[in-house]
This record gives C-alpha cells, sequence and structure tokens, in this order.
C-alpha cells in the first residue's frame, strides 16, 4: 500500500523569496516520486521525478527535490519565487512495479506568489 | 517528441444529453492511457485506465464508459448525462514500465446545465 500526505493546503510567499512545498509519502516497496505542477484550467506537468538515482534531484523552472528515506519525505524548493509559479503543485507516489493503481496523488498544495 | 491532445477544451450540455470525449496521443506506441476526473478544489479521481486496444479497467462504478478504438486513441462517453457529472476531465498516458511518470493533456472542462 501506499499514500501521498501534502501538508500544506496553501502557501503564500513574496516573489524572489523561497519557496519550500512539503510531501511525505508511506510506501511498501521504494517507491518513484514526482511532483506536477497545474495551472488554471491546465493539464498536469511534471516538473520533476526521481528514481532512486540521486536523491537530490533537480526539474525544470528551478525547482528541486530531495528526497529523503529517512524522514519520508520529498519536499519541493525553488530558491527565488517568481509570479509565474503561482499554481497548484502535486506529489506523486508510484510503486516499482505497474498496476492499475501505478500513481497515487497526494491533495495538492496552492502557491500564492505576492509582489 | 510526444504530445497528448484532447478536444473539445471546454464543453457545455444539458442533462440526459450524450457526451464524448477524445484523447489522442501522438509519438509513441503501445502507451497506456488514462482518463482523470478533477472536481472543484479537489485532487485526481482515476476513472478508467487502459493497456491496449479494447482493454479497459474501470476505477469506479459510475454514469461514464471508455473505449480505445486504437492504440493511441482514447474516448469517454456517457450515454445520458447527470448534473454530477460535471467536472475537469483529464487524459494522460505514461510509457509501459516501472515508476513511469504519466503526461497530461489540457483537460476538458465540462459543464451541465
Amino acid at each position: 500500500a501506499q499514500s501521498v500526505t501534502q501538508l500544506d493546503s496553501h502557501v503564500s510567499v513574496s516573489e524572489g523569496t523561497p519557496v519550500l512545498l512539503r510531501c511525505n509519502y508511506s510506501s511498501s516497496y521504494s517507491p518513484s516520486l514526482f511532483w506536477y505542477v497545474q495551472h488554471p484550467n491546465k493539464g498536469l506537468q511534471l516538473l520533476l521525478k526521481y528514481t532512486s538515482a540521486a536523491t537530490l534531484v533537480k526539474g525544470i523552472n528551478g525547482f528541486e527535490a530531495e528526497f529523503k528515506k529517512s524522514e519520508t519525505s520529498f519536499h519541493l524548493t525553488k530558491p527565488s519565487a517568481h509570479m509565474s509559479d503561482a499554481a497548484e503543485y502535486f506529489c506523486v507516489v508510484s510503486p516499482p512495479y505497474t498496476g492499475r493503481r501505478a500513481l497515487t496523488f497526494g491533495s495538492g498544495t496552492r502557491l500564492q506568489v505576492q509582489p | 517528441s510526444q504530445t497528448i491532445h484532447q478536444w473539445p477544451a471546454t464543453l457545455v450540455q444539458p442533462v440526459g444529453s450524450p457526451l464524448s470525449l477524445e484523447c489522442t496521443v501522438e509519438g509513441t506506441s503501445n502507451p497506456n492511457l488514462y482518463w482523470y476526473r478533477q472536481a472543484a478544489g479537489r485532487g485526481l479521481q482515476l476513472l478508467f485506465y487502459s493497456v491496449g486496444i479494447g482493454q479497459i479497467s474501470s476505477e469506479v462504478p459510475q454514469n461514464l464508459s471508455a473505449s480505445r478504438p486504437q492504440d493511441r486513441q482514447f474516448i469517454l462517453s456517457s450515454k445520458k448525462l447527470l448534473l454530477s457529472d460535471s467536472g475537469f476531465y483529464l487524459c494522460a498516458w505514461s510509457v509501459r514500465g516501472q515508476g513511469q511518470p504519466q503526461h497530461f493533456g489540457d483537460g476538458t472542462r465540462l459543464s451541465i446545465l
């Protein structure tokens, strides 16, 4: 069984300040982990993925995430927020096997960026 | 490169009318295909997935059905829409294999009147 918890439903930052979106996971196996971003009325775009290689994963648009097995966390960070980063972010876990329930989605974190 | 197309982008339908949403993928073969629904302010609910032509698995019992007439075509249908069918419908594809990410289309906003 697997699950994912996004610890904040809303995060508000000022433009130019760091972003931290928190995600904890639970999995019976070594999972693959993903972060997606969704802008209003758009589909989900893959930001980055962890698949048991380097624990620090770099993604698009300056985002990165660190896989910490001891803490079962996969937090998303960005050094300096931009207005265009305002969106909904989803943390997603996938087991290391194929199957119909291949992805489990977190409930999402809405990021607001204040000017 | 691979691309996924969904249409229409928005749709307004009366209660009791039929529905057909289409999704096509280009640039890949034998993808896994998925239909999700996203209700306002909520996460994603997997509705259907398909691992091949004519192979459809339903995740939740409901008023909708899905079909895969061709390798890269996935269709979501209903014979009679309900008010509760309103939402944002997303199609996605993935390559087969362990721990693969899914890639999403831009979605269809469906409003039932």
